[in-house]
């Protein structure tokens, strides 16, 4: 089967503007996971979508971070305004509502200068 | 509050030496712990999950709780294992929603 897709994978932006994340997750997939990756750091939740909806965003800084997951299959993860601690690699994971096993894309690198 | 730590950054052993990379978590309830791994120019994929009680790839983990430890380990490294390894917990139950460690690299050094 067809691993998680996500594009772009790297993306160069001044702070102050606004970037978008794609994510295409494995097929019959319901529950997509977004997480950001700082230098050094393990990954962090940022939001769980199951199908359409979403479970968990209390770690997602809403007032610059927006995510949507239309007909429960892709997902776009917006960054409006970018600031300079938002560089990070930003990680899809999927996972079949009958498995525990989460399956990551190969992330998007994101710097912001 | 739950937390993950993997105390070491960096682990360097020799080929054919055991290794032990260390995992302890907080949690108050009962956490279901993964090992996940990632090679280089790969994606994260899962190593170990502790309720399987599986050995993958030689390595094995078992949960201790009272000493609230999830440490992986592996009789005689290979160069193969080579990456980076995550320990993650999983609270509430069925939900896997993942707090990762920040990761230790292993280096098999030949």
């Amino acid at each position: 089967e067809a691993g998680v897709a996500q594009s772009p994978r790297y993306k160069i932006i001044e702070k102050r503007q606004s970037v978008a994340f794609w994510c295409n997750p494995i097929s019959g997939h319901a529950t997509l996971y977004w997480y950001q990756q700082i230098l050094g750091q393990g990954p962090k939740l940022l939001i769980q979508f199951q199908n359409n909806g979403v479970v968990d965003d209390s770690q997602l800084p809403k007032d610059r971070f927006s995510a949507e997951r239309l007909k429960g299959v892709d997902s776009t993860l917006k960054i409006q305004p970018a600031k300079l601690e938002d560089s990070a690699v930003y990680l899809c994971a999927s996972r079949r509502s009958s498995s525990y096993e989460q399956y990551f894309g190969p992330g998007t690198r994101l710097t912001v200068t | 509050a739950q937390r993950v730590t993997q105390p070491e950054k960096l682990l360097s052993v020799f080929k054919g030496a055991p290794v032990e990379l260390k995992c302890n978590y907080s949690y108050s309830g009962s956490p279901e712990l993964f090992w996940y791994v990632q090679y280089s120019r790969q994606r994260l994929q899962l190593l170990l999950r502790h309720i399987s009680r599986e050995s993958i790839k030689g390595f094995t983990a078992d949960l201790n709780k009272g000493e609230t430890s999830f440490h992986l380990k592996k009789p005689f490294a290979q160069e193969e294992d080579s990456a980076m390894y995550y320990c993650a917990l999983s609270g509430a139950p069925g939900t896997y929603k993942y707090i990762f460690g920040t990761g230790t690299r292993l280096k098999v050094l030949a």
